[in-house]
């Protein structure tokens, strides 16, 4: 299973873009990245997956380079309500979601 | 439609006594898995379901916990004779398939407080 490596971390102002990047240097070929959210007393949220280039949606976007060794989170215009622990997962979904691992997430403190 | 729920929300339970945790899983997910959550700490898989049968229990604990899956009901984690170190958040995630792009949601999770 690829390990995963990100800031334990991170603080921002209402308004700024956040960019959290994961480290996975031993991804394999089958590999999907995959970020999930979760606030306080709450479950996992699912927010983007990807495999390589770049990945959008309505909530956030994902950018994976060519020798995909690490991805980035990038979150535009954060608000208040952005502040939660955000998790990157690296595994073969193929292979079922069990075997994607959660890490220790970054902790993201949005400031007004 | 009504996402992943757990119930109940918060469970207190003296040392020795057990532990029952229930999971119903999204309209038409199949699939179920239950993740140990110890504060600050990141989510440890502990199992995972489809109905009737255990796919996967690599994370359960080799003694007191359990996990079924029935035809009809709900999913239940069981936790035999607790001790202290059993106090932690449990999660239930259910999806429809398994695959490229599986999406998996979460329930709000159970609050277990051993005392």
């Amino acid at each position: 299973l690829a390990k995963t490596t990100q800031p334990i971390s991170m603080d921002s102002y209402e308004g700024q873009e956040v960019n959290i990047t994961c480290s996975h240097n031993n991804i394999a070929t089958n590999d999907y990245i995959t970020w999930y959210q979760q606030f306080p007393s709450q479950g996992p949220r699912f927010i983007i997956q990807g495999y390589k280039t770049k990945v959008t949606n309505e909530v956030a976007s994902l950018f994976i380079p060519a020798d995909r060794k690490s991805s980035t989170l990038s979150l535009p215009r954060v608000s208040l309500s952005d502040t939660a622990v955000y998790y990157c997962l690296v595994g073969d979904v193929n292979t079922g979601f069990q075997k994607l691992v959660f890490g220790t997430g970054t902790r993201l403190l949005v400031s007004p | 439609n009504a996402g992943v729920m757990q119930n109940p929300r918060h469970l207190v339970r003296r040392r020795g006594q057990e532990a029952r945790l229930r999971c119903s899983p999204m309209k038409g997910h199949s699939h179920v898995y239950w993740y140990r959550q110890l504060p600050e700490e990141g989510l440890k898989f502990m199992v995972y379901l489809q109905k009737e049968n255990i796919i996967d229990e690599s994370g359960m604990p080799k003694e007191r916990f359990s996990a079924e899956f029935p035809k009809e009901g709900p999913s239940i984690l069981r936790i035999q004779q607790v001790v202290r170190g059993d106090s932690a958040a449990y999660f239930c995630a259910s999806s429809a398939l398994t695959g490229r792009n599986t999406e998996a949601f979460f329930g709000q999770g159970t609050r277990l407080t051993v005392v």
